[in-house]
């Protein structure tokens, strides 16, 4: 299947402070990214959705200008967790479709591991 | 999209075919039927999906009833790798932003035992 690489895979950061983590494909043009947030023994949750070039919708309860989502390329959409605090320590997982020719099913990240201290 | 409904978890032997089962009995015409899953500490992995035929796949088999209301995913030969959290998602297929998200449930826990 297609590849999809998040980094960092682990991100240890201060109260405070904004954390990028980039998610992208590596062999295929992703037009739509899908972020989502898992906590421990919980299932995905999804975050915000995004389609390149444009801005991203987020679901609701999910405070847009708190997870700052770009996604300026084909192969490459970025999270950005502002003014992180330690109830944002979490499992983010980042998803990508492409869209040559029709329907393709979705391709995940490894995930990355924030904690807030 | 249609709500699924799975068991929390499962035990099987290692060697023995494992059978996931999902019901989702509200499930619509245009709607496919996905599996994935998640091994600890990682991103879900692609399985296999159907909408009313029954597939099979180097990784998988899915066997869908003929009302579509419940569907087996079955694992011929269960390894310990296969240990992970098993996710069963109805959704139709679209090209039109927002319809494309995949909406995960609980998933079954699946526990391969040596």
């Amino acid at each position: 299947g297609a590849v999809v690489s998040q980094h960092p895979s682990r991100v240890i950061c201060k109260s405070g402070t904004s954390v990028k983590i980039e998610c992208r494909s590596l062999d295929f043009q992703a037009t739509t990214m899908f972020w989502y947030r898992q906590f421990p023994k919980k299932s995905l949750m999804l975050m915000a959705t995004s389609n390149e070039g444009s801005k991203a919708t987020y679901e609701q309860g999910v405070e847009k200008d708190k997870f700052l989502i770009n996604h300026a390329s084909l192969t490459l959409s970025t999270l950005t967790v502002t003014s992180a605090h330690p109830e944002d320590s979490s499992f983010y997982i980042c998803s990508a479709r492409g869209s040559w020719g029709g329907y393709t099913e979705a391709f995940f990240g490894q995930g990355t591991r924030l904690t807030v201290v | 999209d249609a709500k699924t409904t799975q068991p929390p978890s499962m035990d099987c032997a290692e060697g023995r075919a494992a059978n996931l089962p999902c019901n989702h009995s509200t499930i619509s015409g245009n709607e496919y039927v996905y599996w994935y899953r998640q091994i600890h500490s990682q991103g879900p992995q692609y399985i296999i999906h159907g909408l009313k035929n029954n597939e099979t796949n180097e990784m998988a088999s899915l066997i869908i009833t003929e009302d579509r209301k419940s569907s087996t995913l079955i694992l011929p030969h269960a390894t310990l790798r296969d240990t992970a959290v098993y996710y069963c998602i109805v959704r139709a297929r679209s090209l039109i932003q927002g319809a494309q998200k995949l909406v995960f449930g609980q998933g079954t826990r699946l526990t391969i035992n040596p």
